[in-house]
């Protein structure tokens, strides 16, 4: 069966650090892939997402590309803010049987400090 | 559009008792999805609908736990009896057919408290 696998968190960052969130997935066919953002308090929203291999999906400053040879779409951001404290949650999509179905990681808790 | 709407935002009851849990998914979506998020079990998919009908309920802990689509405009999850570890948020999410753009468009969720 698919599945996503995530770095475990919480990680911690100081303001205008770098960010890396690791993921990678195994799949039988050729998935969408997704990022999604959860804030306290608040259901997950759609952060960026790749639908073929090479894709890169980007927003709000956060960027990840679909890499097919090595079955990953890595998370990044140049210079995270305090705002962007949240859980991340990785994602695949794909058609099985004529349906979607949707696999989720367990979430990457992300704390950035001032 | 105004989103996926849940109600009621915030449940408590006590135990033995029915809740039912209400959702109202985006215009147009043919996917419907019940999800239970806990800090103990993560985000735990329950049951998706397809243009109303039941797809896959194998995440659907217990017979006490029961969802139905009516119609393409409202879905309902229903615990009866309820139980202290029902005690989560439920997030309804919706999502349109077309295979291009599978994404998910969530509610706010119900936080569930069973006592």
């Amino acid at each position: 069966g698919n599945s996503v696998t995530q770095m475990e968190g919480p990680v911690t960052l100081s303001e205008e650090a770098f960010l890396t969130i690791n993921c990678t997935y195994t799949a039988t066919g050729y998935p969408s892939l997704f990022w999604y953002v959860q804030y306290p308090g608040e259901g997950l929203q759609l952060l960026l997402k790749a639908t073929k291999a090479d894709d890169k999906g980007s927003n709000k400053g956060f960027e990840a590309t679909y890499r097919k040879e090595t079955t990953s779409f890595h998370l990044e951001k140049g210079s995270v803010q305090v705002s962007d404290s949240a859980v991340y949650f990785c994602a695949l999509s794909e058609n099985s049987g004529g349906y979607q179905k949707v696999t989720f990681g367990t979430g990457t808790k992300l704390q950035v400090i001032p | 559009d105004a989103g996926v709407i849940q109600s009621p935002r915030h449940e408590v009851t006590e135990m033995g008792q029915e809740v039912t849990l209400r959702c109202k998914p985006i215009s147009g979506h043919d996917y419907l999805f019940w999800y239970r998020q806990t800090m103990m079990r993560g985000l735990e998919l329950l049951i998706y609908f397809n243009n109303n009908v039941p797809i896959d309920d194998s995440g659907m802990p217990e017979d006490r736990f029961s969802a139905k689509m009516p119609n393409a405009s409202f879905s309902t999850l229903k615990i009866q009896p309820s139980e202290p570890r029902d005690s989560a948020v439920y997030f309804c999410a919706s999502s349109p057919g077309d295979s291009s753009s599978y994404e998910q468009y969530f509610g706010p969720g119900t936080r569930l408290t069973v006592t």
